[in-house]
Formats: structure tokens, sequence, C-alpha cells
């Protein structure tokens, strides 16, 4: 069964103070990972799809990176515009059809 | 366009009630979901659809019924509530052709049964 796990489960950060969310997966041959971006209220915004171990996507002060067993969201000197639940979800090669596993989500504060 | 609508925002139900969740895409996606999400649980696959006419189900069908008539609607229907489907309730759209392609979600639905 597919599996993912994110931590921390929450993280507050000082305005500048970067860090990194991480994701572990165990999938039966990964066909792709997925990090979104949920604010209160609303529905998960997609940020990137990474593909195979050694891969980076960068978008503005994010920049996601994919290993064999786990992937990191690094924020670079965050803002509290940052400030939402990240999750990461896989989609498994075999027998993965269209199904998303999706983690729990990271909730990030960003602070003044 | 207005991407992923959902309607409507909030709803409460009585225990035994039926209702319909409305889902409506206007960017011509093959693909569409339905999926629910529970506080420690993460986002879980309920049915899906590849087309008009074709439904699949996901990860937690049980007492859940979709169809597919049109490219842009795919309604999710409760044949009874149960309290255990309290939950915010979200649809996602996204083309299927060329890999996987970026995933659309609507502003969800939060469901309350009592």
């Amino acid at each position: 069964e597919d599996q993912v796990t994110q931590s921390p489960e929450a993280l507050r950060l000082q305005e500048g103070e970067s860090s990194s969310l991480n994701c572990s997966y165990t999938v039966s041959g990964l066909r792709g990972l997925f990090w979104y971006r949920q604010d209160p209220g609303k529905g998960p915004e997609f940020l990137f799809t990474l593909y195979s171990a050694g891969e980076e996507k960068e978008k503005e002060r994010l920049k996601a990176t994919l290993t064999k067993k786990e992937s990191f969201l690094h924020i670079t000197a965050p803002k509290p515009e940052d400030s939402a639940t990240y999750l990461c979800a896989v989609q498994a090669r075999v027998g993965g059809g269209n199904k998303l596993t999706f983690g729990t989500g990271t909730q990030l504060k960003v602070e003044l | 366009n207005a991407g992923v609508t959902q309607t409507p925002k909030f709803q409460v139900l009585k225990t035994g009630q039926s209702m319909t969740l409305q889902c409506a895409q206007d960017m011509n996606h093959e693909y569409m979901s339905w999926y629910r999400q529970d506080p420690g649980m993460g986002l879980r696959l309920i049915h899906y659809s590849v087309g008009a006419g074709i439904t699949d189900q996901g990860e937690v069908p049980n007492g859940y019924n979709v169809s597919r008539s049109t490219t842009e609607d795919f309604p999710l229907r409760l044949l009874s509530a149960a309290p255990s489907q309290t939950s915010v309730y979200f649809c996602a759209s996204r083309l299927l052709a060329g890999g996987y392609n970026e995933q659309f979600f609507g502003p969800g639905t939060r469901l309350t049964v009592l």
C-alpha cells in the first residue's frame, strides 16, 4: 500500500527564516510526486510535479527536490503570505491508475 | 474561466437524508474526481471519472454514488447520510492526455451530518 508521511506537522517561522518541509513516501514504483498548497477554507492549489530522483523545481521562494525515498520543499526567506498547509501526494506507476495518495500536510505559519 | 465550481459551500443533513453535491468545470477536462478531507487523514479519493459515461471507485466509495453524463458535470450523491460522512468534500479535474497534468481543485463543500 502506498504511503506518504509529512513532517513536521506544524512549523512556525520568522519572516526571512529559511527551512524545509519533508515528505517521505513508499510506493510501488513512483510515477510522480506532487506538492500542493492549501489555504484555510480553500481547495488545494498545485505547485510542482517531480518525476525522478534528482529532479528539482523552483517557483519564487519555493524549491522542491526528490530522492528515491523522500521529497523536500525548501522555503527560502519566507514571507507571511507563504503561510498555508503544504500537501504532498504520490502516484504509483504500477496499479496507480489515476489515484493520488496524499499526506496529511505541514501547516506553515510565517510571522513578522 | 470559472475553473472548478462546487455547490453548496456548506450543508447540514440529518442521518438518513440524501443529497447531491454539485461539481462543474469549464476547462474541458476529461478527468474529474471527488475527495474527502478529514483531520489527520489526508485527502482520500471517493470516485473518479475519465470521461462522460465512465466512472470508477476510489479508496472510500461506500455510501456515495456518481454519474458523468457530460464532460462538465460530476455530481456526488450521498444515498443515506451518516455521521461518518461529516467531512469537507473537494472536486478536482485535469486533462488526461500527455501524462500527469496539473489537477485543479474546487473550493470545497463542508458537510455536517447530525
